[in-house]
């Protein structure tokens, strides 16, 4: 079957401009993660959803990110305003969740986002 | 909160050496789950092993093999006869019980296997 899938792959923006990536997971997979990866700071977890519950926000590092997932599929990360220390590579995460904390998470390629 | 450290930032062997790879962890959960993956130069992070706190039994897969200590919070990774094919960046990742399911993850430690 198909695994997570991350569009664009590669984004190249000015600062100051709004962006946005999409992660679309595997098919059936309840929960969505989405983390980032630099080279200063390793790879760091951004926001969790899990089924209709209130997603965990915890680790979005400022209010110009946001995260929205619709019909419980696919998600969008959104950047306002980016900076230049938001250039990363932002990688989407699906597993089956729901409490079975157990399972693995099956990662998409990411997206590798430039802020000039 | 939770902590990994993953002290080898990098580490070079040449082909057919074992190598074992090193990851201490911090949580105060009594249930919790220890992860590894490969992130190859392709990019994607490829899952190796899951392991949970109360199972510390050590684990064999082909030339890999992983060490579980609740002891000293250790979770070591081993390969065995290495291949070129091994080189990459591995991760070490902890995730608790008790709160969201989020995977925390060590800085990575990059290996070069060299023919």
């Amino acid at each position: 079957g198909a695994g997570v899938s991350q569009s664009p792959s590669n984004k190249v923006t000015e600062k100051g401009k709004d962006v946005e990536l999409r992660c679309d997971p595997i098919s059936g997979h309840t929960a969505l993660y989405w983390y980032r990866q630099s080279l200063g700071q390793g790879l760091e977890f951004l926001i969790y959803f899990q089924g209709n519950s209130a997603p965990d926000k915890s680790g979005l590092p400022s209010d110009r990110f946001s995260a929205e997932r619709t019909g419980g599929s696919v998600s969008t990360l959104t950047i306002q305003r980016t900076q230049q220390e938001d250039s990363a590579v932002y990688l989407c995460a699906s597993s089956f969740g729901g409490g079975r904390s157990y399972n693995e998470q099956f990662f998409g390629p990411g997206t590798r986002l430039t802020v000039l | 909160a939770q902590k990994v450290t993953q002290a080898q930032t990098e580490i070079s062997v040449v082909e057919k050496e074992d190598v074992t790879l090193d990851c201490v962890y911090e949580t105060r959960d009594t249930t919790y789950y220890l992860f590894w993956y490969k992130q190859p130069p392709s990019g994607e992070l490829v899952f190796l092993i899951r392991r949970n706190s109360f199972d510390e039994q050590n684990e064999i897969s082909g030339r890999y093999s992983w060490n579980f200590q609740k002891s000293t919070s250790s979770f070591n990774f081993t390969i065995t006869a290495s291949q070129v094919v091994d080189s990459a960046v591995y991760f070490c990742a902890l995730m608790a019980q008790g709160g969201s399911e989020k995977l925390v993850f060590g800085k990575g430690t990059k290996l070069t296997v060299n023919p």
